[in-house]
């Protein structure tokens, strides 16, 4: 089945740090790829996705790679910023069978906390 | 992309009872999904809600203890009966366009 790997936290960076969250993935069929942030006390939203190899999905500076090679979508952000501090999921969307989709896959989730 | 309504947003209620939870979709979606989310845990899928079908429940959660209603396709309901300490979590719902999730704003339980 399907499954995601995402790198343990908490991370703890200082602001205008540059921010690398880990996810790898493992998938039967050709998945789209996606980064969930929720921030405290909120519920999941969009931060970016990849629909197919060597997509790159970018929003509000962050920036995700689909390397299809090595089954990664890894997170980064050149600068963090206070206001980033929150819980980062990695997950895949996989087409079924039958041509539906089946159930998103999250990973455990990466809790960024940055310091002024 | 579609606009998910959750209420009530938090509630604490004793052991024993049941809550129910309120999703509302801003257009008409095949499939909504409720997730549960353990504190400092992942999401994890209890069921898949069609309209007009009985809810498909994923492996260790069960109908009597979280019954879905899907009276229509841009509303679903998700019941936590006789709760207890442990069903303390966040409950949240979604709804699928394409390959994109989205998500309520999620309901805080705690079970005291």
């Amino acid at each position: 089945g399907n499954s995601v790997t995402q790198m343990e936290g908490p991370v703890t960076l200082s602001e205008e740090a540059f921010l690398t969250i880990n996810c790898t993935y493992t998938a039967t069929g050709y998945p789209s790829l996606f980064w969930y942030v929720q921030y405290p006390g909120e519920g999941l939203q969009l931060l970016l996705k990849a629909t197919k190899a060597d997509d790159k999905g970018s929003n509000k500076g962050f920036e995700a790679t689909y390397r299809k090679e090595t089954t990664s979508f890894h997170l980064e952000k050149g600068s963090v910023q206070v206001s980033d501090s929150a819980v980062y999921f990695c997950a895949l969307s996989d087409q079924g069978d039958s041509g539906g989709y089946q159930k998103v896959t999250f990973g455990t989730g990466t809790k960024l906390q940055v310091i002024p | 992309s579609a606009v998910i309504s959750q209420k009530p947003s938090r509630d604490i209620c004793q052991r024993g009872t049941s809550l129910t939870i309120q999703c509302q979709v801003d257009s008409q979606v095949t499939m909504m999904f409720w997730y549960r989310q353990q504190p400092g845990q992942s999401l994890t899928l209890i069921a898949t809600a069609n309209q007009g079908s009985e809810a498909t429940y994923e492996s260790g959660f069960v109908i009597d203890k979280f019954p879905i209603s899907r009276p229509n396709l841009t509303f679903s309901t998700l019941t936590v009966s006789n709760m207890s300490p442990e069903d303390s979590s966040i409950y949240l719902c979604s709804v699928r366009e394409w390959t994109e999730a989205f998500f309520g704003q999620g309901t805080r339980l705690t079970v005291v």
